[in-house]
């Protein structure tokens, strides 16, 4: 099974900071990852497919990148609206979520 | 638009089967290009990939779970169904359908999961 780990699990930083969230995988998965924003009470919404590329709608201050085994996911100036928590999910062997990274209002 | 609503019941008995259905509109689970997937998330929790089934009917499970579930489709009534068998407390979660927009046999034809359900919520209990 491939095991995807996300880090850090809690992360605290203010409107208008640059966030990035850590997503590394226990083997190769090539290109194959999503992004998730989920906010509370809600079902997640896709941001980020094949590592980098932008599901139609959202934001360009969200990036993907890397390969292989380690990925991140980036958000630049940071909005009010995306204080919530995000997953990674690899596609590549079966499917398998990060376990979550909550970002907060410092 | 394409939209997924999941029904079911809200309560099962442990060692009973949870059965969940989830109704499609604006797309035809029949045609090519989409896995019909389930989800599920535990109070609290991460998101928990139970499997999907595709246009064809094949289906593929999480290994975790795979001796308890099964994933149908109703094509008639454009919607797919999801059976976890023997629940115990340990299944107590909100239950996702979503669309994995998939147009072929290859992850470099994934474009990730883009329509979801608003979730259900199913507690074990008796």
């Amino acid at each position: 099974d491939v095991q995807m780990t996300q880090s850090p699990s809690t992360l605290s930083a203010s409107v208008g900071d640059r966030v990035t969230i850590t997503c590394r995988a226990s083997q190769n998965i090539g290109n194959w990852l999503a992004w998730y924003q989920q906010k509370p009470g809600k079902a997640p919404n896709l941001l980020i497919y094949r590592a980098s590329t932008l599901e139609s709608g959202v934001p360009s201050r969200f990036s993907g990148s890397g390969s292989g085994t380690e990925f991140s996911l980036t958000i630049n100036s940071l909005q009010p609206d995306d204080f919530a928590t995000y997953y990674c999910q690899q596609y590549n062997d079966y499917r398998t979520f990060g376990q979550g990274t909550t970002v907060e209002i410092k | 638009q394409v939209q997924l609503q999941e029904s079911g019941p809200g309560l099962v008995k442990p060692s009973q089967t949870l059965s969940l259905t989830c109704n499609v509109s604006g797309d035809s689970i029949s045609s090519s290009g989409s896995h019909w997937t389930w989800i599920r998330q535990h109070p609290g929790k991460g998101l928990e990939w139970i499997g999907y089934i595709s246009y064809s009917g094949t289906t593929h499970y999480n290994p975790s779970l795979k001796s308890r579930v099964i994933i149908s489709e109703d094509p008639s009534q454009n919607q797919f169904s999801l059976k976890l068998s023997s629940v115990t407390a340990a299944d107590t979660a909100v239950y996702y359908c979503a669309r994995e927009d998939y147009r072929g046999n290859a992850p470099s034809y994934c474009y990730g999961m883009d329509v979801w359900g608003q979730g259900t919520t199913v507690t074990v209990s008796s």
